[in-house]
């Protein structure tokens, strides 16, 4: 059984650029959560979907930033005009069921602007 | 605001040591509290714990939570190298779906 899939692993955008990070679920699993890890900080909650739904976006920044997880494919979160402030590493993570069970990480994407 | 500390931020041991990491949390309608170990890529999953008082044991591992004094430990016991890690405490709860994390304890063991 496959675990949470992210990719790319390491991406590198330019100050003006579109970030598109993607992430797979484990096989069973309909919840998928991304969080943000800044240097030297705590993961940062941002956003909770499942299939075809954005049920919290409270952590997720209001300009620039959108998450979709469609009926087909993998969760997207995309990132518009990309600044070097956004630069961090990027976890999806998913569960079975809602927020009363562990969630299982992905590798990250680090995303580095320059 | 819902938050979550740990302590200590970081520790060196050595080989054979015990260590107890501590974690504390305000978390408005709290549901669970989870404990991750972080190497260099993802978080993997430990324990979760939402009952006070019962302890979970993985191993040398172990995990309790005192929901009165809102609180965790994770306990290792016989540490080796390998232990050397980033532990990560999250509440589930508050205001938001997603897991409140702390800033972590970074744990380095010494052969």
């Amino acid at each position: 059984n496959a675990g949470v899939m992210q990719n790319p692993r390491h991406l590198v955008r330019r100050r003006g650029q579109e970030a598109r990070l993607r992430c797979s679920p484990m096989k069973g699993h309909s919840h998928v959560y991304w969080y943000r890890q800044l240097p030297e900080e705590g993961l940062k909650f941002m956003v909770y979907l499942q299939k075809e739904n954005i049920i919290d976006e409270s952590g997720m920044p209001k300009e620039r930033f959108s998450a979709e997880f469609p009926k087909e494919g993998p969760s997207i979160l995309r990132i518009q005009q990309v600044v070097r402030g956004d630069s961090a590493a990027y976890f999806c993570a998913s569960s079975p069921q809602t927020l009363i069970g562990e969630q299982y990480f992905g590798p990250g994407t680090r995303l580095t602007v320059t | 605001e819902d938050k979550v500390v740990q302590s200590p931020l970081s520790l060196v041991v050595h080989e054979g040591d015990t260590v107890t990491l501590n974690c504390s949390y305000e978390v408005t309608n709290f549901r669970s509290l989870l404990w991750y170990k972080q190497e260099k890529k993802a978080p993997t999953f430990l324990f979760m714990l939402t009952s006070s008082g019962i302890e979970k044991k993985s191993g040398r591992l172990s995990s309790i939570l005192d929901k009165k004094e809102l609180f965790s430990i994770l306990n290792i016991t016989a540490t080796q190298t390998g232990d050397s890690a980033i532990y990560l405490c999250a509440a589930a709860g508050g205001g938001a779906d997603g897991l409140t994390f702390g800033k972590g304890t970074h744990l380095i063991i010494q052969p």
